[in-house]
């Protein structure tokens, strides 16, 4: 069965430190990557995503993820992250069977 | 444009009650989902609607969970009896896509049911 997974659970950074988020996913066929992310009292909204094409896509707010078809991965990255982006992030994967399927998901705190 | 409406959005019953909730999807969304979200985990597909047809439902515990997008819009779901272990957010979302790109989804702000 597909499965997404994220290791880090919860992580701590101060203002202006660079960011990466780790996720992998199974392996199974053809998948479309996301990112997604909830700011504390909002509902969950989309970051980035990955189709195809370039690996290295961009999202909202500076965010970045590379596909790594190799490493089965697609981490989460941003040079200098605020305290606005201090949020619970999740990594899905969507397969041809029509679901997307979330990781645990990561909480950032950044300190001021 | 209105985001994806779900009341209430918080609920708080004693088990062996009914629930229902509500969810009104973006305008023109075909694809409908409810979610549900654990603490500490990510949200898990219960059923999956294209229009009114309810094309995914494997993971919807049937001998209490119930569904129903009659018209293809709204969405109710009602749990009946509810245990103490569906104490959980429930999310229903939104896609204007269909095959591959149902991948991105919009989310409602989901409904927190604590079960005493």
């Amino acid at each position: 069965a597909q499965s997404v997974s994220q290791h880090n659970h919860h992580v701590i950074l101060s203002e202006a430190a660079s960011l990466e988020l780790g996720c992998n996913y199974s392996y199974g066929g053809t998948v479309n990557l996301f990112w997604y992310v909830q700011y504390p009292g909002q509902h969950l909204q989309l970051l980035l995503k990955y189709f195809s094409g370039d690996p290295l896509v961009k999202g909202i707010k500076g965010f970045e993820a590379e596909f790594i078809k190799s490493k089965f991965s697609f981490n989460l990255r941003k040079p200098s992250v605020q305290w606005s982006d201090t949020a619970e992030y999740f990594c899905a994967g969507f397969w041809n069977t029509g679901k997307l399927i979330f990781g645990q998901g990561t909480t950032l705190q950044v300190k001021p | 444009e209105a985001g994806v409406v779900q009341s209430p959005r918080y609920k708080i019953i004693e088990k062996k009650q009914p629930v229902a909730f509500w969810c009104n999807p973006i305008s023109g969304h075909n694809t409908l989902y409810w979610y549900l979200q654990n603490l500490g985990q990510g949200p898990e597909l219960l059923i999956r609607y294209e229009n009114e047809e309810a094309v995914d439902d494997s993971q919807l515990p049937k001998d209490r969970f119930s569904a129903e997008r009659l018209k293809g819009v709204d969405s109710t779901l009602k749990i009946q009896p509810a245990e103490l272990g569906d104490s959980a957010v429930y999310l229903c979302a939104s896609s204007p896509g269909t095959g591959w790109n149902e991948g991105e989804q919009f989310f409602g702000p989901g409904t927190r049911l604590t079960v005493l």
